[in-house]
């Protein structure tokens, strides 16, 4: 059964700090891994997606690498920001043969404060 | 930018009453999904919807629990019979495909049972 960890659960970094989120999960049978951010009480805003067969993606302060055969991603912030304090979580799409309905496995998130 | 709706953003709703919530999906995408977040804990899947029916379920998606897709755009979950325990966050999301785009969430109701 796949299961998606985060290390760590909780992170406070200074303003202008690079940062990386871990995330790790146990079935490296996966087509894609895909990180979001969430903010308190509110919803699921996607950051990127990665397929399985590429090794990382990025959009402006954000790159996402993926080690498939590990199974490991990691979310690197450039120059972190107080704007960036979130939650962000990675979920897996696990390949499961003929069975494959596009859920989504999440990890717990890490919570990530930035302080000014 | 195409986005996933969900109404009510808060439902209050008494133990064993019925609830139906509501969203509407990226107007071109095929598979619908529900999530739920329980205060403090993991997002968790609950089913995957398409061609009009159900994909998979999870366990927690139990014989309470129901899935419609009653036009060409709303998408809704029905609980008959609400549980304290059904207290939680419930994401709608969708996707144009199952295996390799984005799934888009929507921003969730919230729902009280007490």
């Amino acid at each position: 059964k796949q299961e998606v960890t985060q290390i760590p659960a909780a992170l406070s970094v200074p303003e202008g700090e690079n940062l990386v989120l871990n995330c790790s999960f146990t079935d490296s049978a996966i087509y894609n891994l895909q990180w979001f951010r969430q903010d308190p009480g509110k919803g699921l805003t996607s950051l990127l997606l990665i397929q399985s067969s590429q090794r990382e993606q990025t959009s402006g302060r954000l790159n996402a690498s993926l080690d498939k055969s590990s199974g490991r991603s990691t979310l690197y912030i450039a120059a972190s920001q107080p704007g960036d304090s979130a939650t962000y979580l990675c979920a897996v799409r696990p390949q499961e043969g003929s069975g494959n309905t596009g859920k989504l496995i999440f990890g717990q998130g890490t919570t990530l404060q930035v302080k000014p | 930018e195409p986005e996933v709706t969900q109404t009510p953003s808060h439902q209050v709703t008494q133990m064993g009453q019925e609830v139906i919530l509501r969203c509407v999906p990226i107007s071109n995408h095929l598979y619908f999904y529900w999530y739920r977040q329980i205060l403090g804990q993991k997002v968790e899947f609950l089913v995957s919807f398409y061609n009009n029916e159900i994909s998979e379920k999870s366990e927690i998606f139990d014989d309470q629990f129901s899935v419609e897709r009653p036009d060409g755009s709303n998408f809704t979950l029905k609980i008959r019979s609400t549980k304290l325990e059904d207290s939680a966050m419930y994401f709608c999301a969708s996707s144009w495909d199952r295996s390799s785009y984005e799934q888009y969430f929507g921003p969730g109701t919230r729902l009280t049972v007490t």
